[in-house]
């Protein structure tokens, strides 16, 4: 039974690029949860999908949008990127959206903004 | 929003001994408390959560126990192990508005010695 992939495992970029990173989460699990983690914090939230809707947003720039697929697979997006975004990029599934569900986390995605 | 502390941020143990990290949360909607082991180059990996309903959880050497009214909890790993060796992050998960957010804290590297 796979886990939660993630791809890329490393990217790097020039800051005013722009990036997609995908995640495909565990079969059955239908919300998928997008975490930066900068070296040495830990995981902050950016958004939550359910059903292929946004269900909630952290405290991120309009510079990151996310979707989700029917398949429950998701894309984040980061738009003009600057070098503070260089950070692992950790997406999380769990079978729902709201109450309290454990999340399972892929291996993330290393980005490096130059 | 929530916020969550954590201490200690670096804790080395004798092998055999026990670990103690404890966490503080801000919001008391918080209902969910999972914790998380991340290796080095690794994903953060759920050991043990534990619901606003329950006081104290166990799991093998691993315990949590959660102090609703002082708002904060704590993990507890007995009898360590070098493989123990991770650094382990709390969490505080509300849910709102049909989505779970979670606010971790800052993380707890734990260095067990043979």
């Amino acid at each position: 039974d796979a886990g939660v992939t993630q791809s890329p495992t490393h990217l790097i970029k020039t800051r005013g690029q722009h990036v997609t990173l995908r995640c495909s989460p565990i079969s059955g699990h239908k919300s998928v949860s997008w975490y930066q983690q900068v070296l040495g914090q830990g995981p902050q939230f950016i958004f939550q999908y359910y059903e292929k809707e946004e269900r909630g947003r952290g405290n991120f720039p309009d510079r990151f949008s996310a979707r989700q697929f029917p398949n429950y697979s998701s894309e984040l997006n980061v738009n003009a990127l600057l070098l503070g975004d260089s950070a692992l990029y950790l997406c999380a599934s769990s079978l729902y959206s709201g109450g309290a569900h454990e999340q399972y986390f892929g291996p993330g995605t290393r980005l490096t903004v130059t | 929003g929530e916020n969550v502390e954590q201490h200690p941020s670096t804790l080395s143990v004798q092998e055999g001994d026990s670990a103690v990290i404890k966490c503080t949360y801000s919001d008391s909607a918080s209902n969910y408390f999972p914790w998380y082991k991340q290796e080095l180059g690794k994903r953060p990996q759920l050991i043990i959560d534990i619901r606003s309903n329950v006081g104290e959880k166990k799991d093998q050497r691993i315990a949590v126990t959660l102090n609703k009214t002082a708002k904060h909890f704590s993990l507890h790993i007995t009898e360590t192990q070098p493989e123990d060796s991770a650094v382990y992050f709390c969490a505080a998960s509300i849910s709102s508005g049909g989505y779970q957010k979670v606010t971790f804290g800052t993380g707890t590297k734990l260095q067990v010695i043979p």
